[in-house]
């Protein structure tokens, strides 16, 4: 079954410090998105991406993060400046269709942490 | 806006016995209803999802969920576990107006020996 890969497992940056966070959704899917869950809390969303833009974004996703889908295979996430409240698990995840009730995909994460 | 709330952060079971763990949620639009489960170190795995129609479905690895419109639910059953069950369930809601999934807090399942 197709997945959604994302890499690395693991990353470890200093405070302020840029991040790139890397994912390969799902190829024939056409819809994007980054959610976050700090350790013990809820997992939360951060951004929707469709059409080589942004659909919709949270309140978290405040001028430090940027999306990007480069070429026609990859969708990344950029943090600008690190903090120490970034640490957090990341998931991308993708979708095929148009509609709130398909179903989306993830991938199994990149645990960030800010030193 | 929507809003889920899982009552149980940790539900312990004894393995082939019953489990049911609890999601409500809130919205003042029409809902979409999910469960995912996350195993360690691995990503959210759809169980089952509530689009319309009937009330009960039936997702993967067993597990049946059921939607009641007027107590605000979506309570996930399986009538038998497995120590293979152990992991982190969570509930997720979308509306018909938006894209982003809202998520729980998460139910921790253990299934003991």
């Amino acid at each position: 079954e197709p997945e959604v890969t994302q890499t690395p497992s693991h990353q470890v940056t200093q405070m302020g410090q840029e991040v790139i966070l890397r994912c390969v959704p799902i190829s024939n899917h056409l819809y994007f998105y980054w959610y976050r869950q700090i350790l013990g809390q809820k997992v939360e969303f951060l951004v929707s991406f469709y059409n080589n833009e942004i659909s919709e974004k949270s309140e978290i996703f405040d001028d430090q993060f940027s999306v990007e889908r480069p070429d026609g295979s990859n969708f990344t996430l950029k943090i600008r400046s690190t903090k120490l409240e970034d640490s957090a698990m990341y998931f991308c995840a993708s979708r095929a269709r148009q509609g709130s009730n398909q179903p989306q995909h993830f991938g199994d994460g990149t645990r960030l942490s800010i030193l | 806006a929507q809003s889920v709330t899982q009552l149980d952060s940790q539900v312990p079971v004894f393995e082939e016995a019953p489990v049911e763990l609890r999601c409500n949620y809130s919205s003042s639009v029409s809902v979409y209803l999910f469960w995912y489960v996350q195993y360690p170190n691995q990503g959210l795995q759809l169980l089952l999802k509530y689009l319309s129609g009937s009330t009960l479905v039936k997702g993967i690895n067993g597990f049946e969920a059921e939607f009641n419109k007027s107590q605000t639910s979506f309570h996930l059953r399986k009538p038998s576990v497995h120590i293979s069950d152990t992991a982190e369930y969570f509930c997720a809601v979308s509306g018909w107006n938006t894209d982003k999934l809202i998520f729980g807090t998460g139910t921790r399942l253990q299934v003991f020996p």
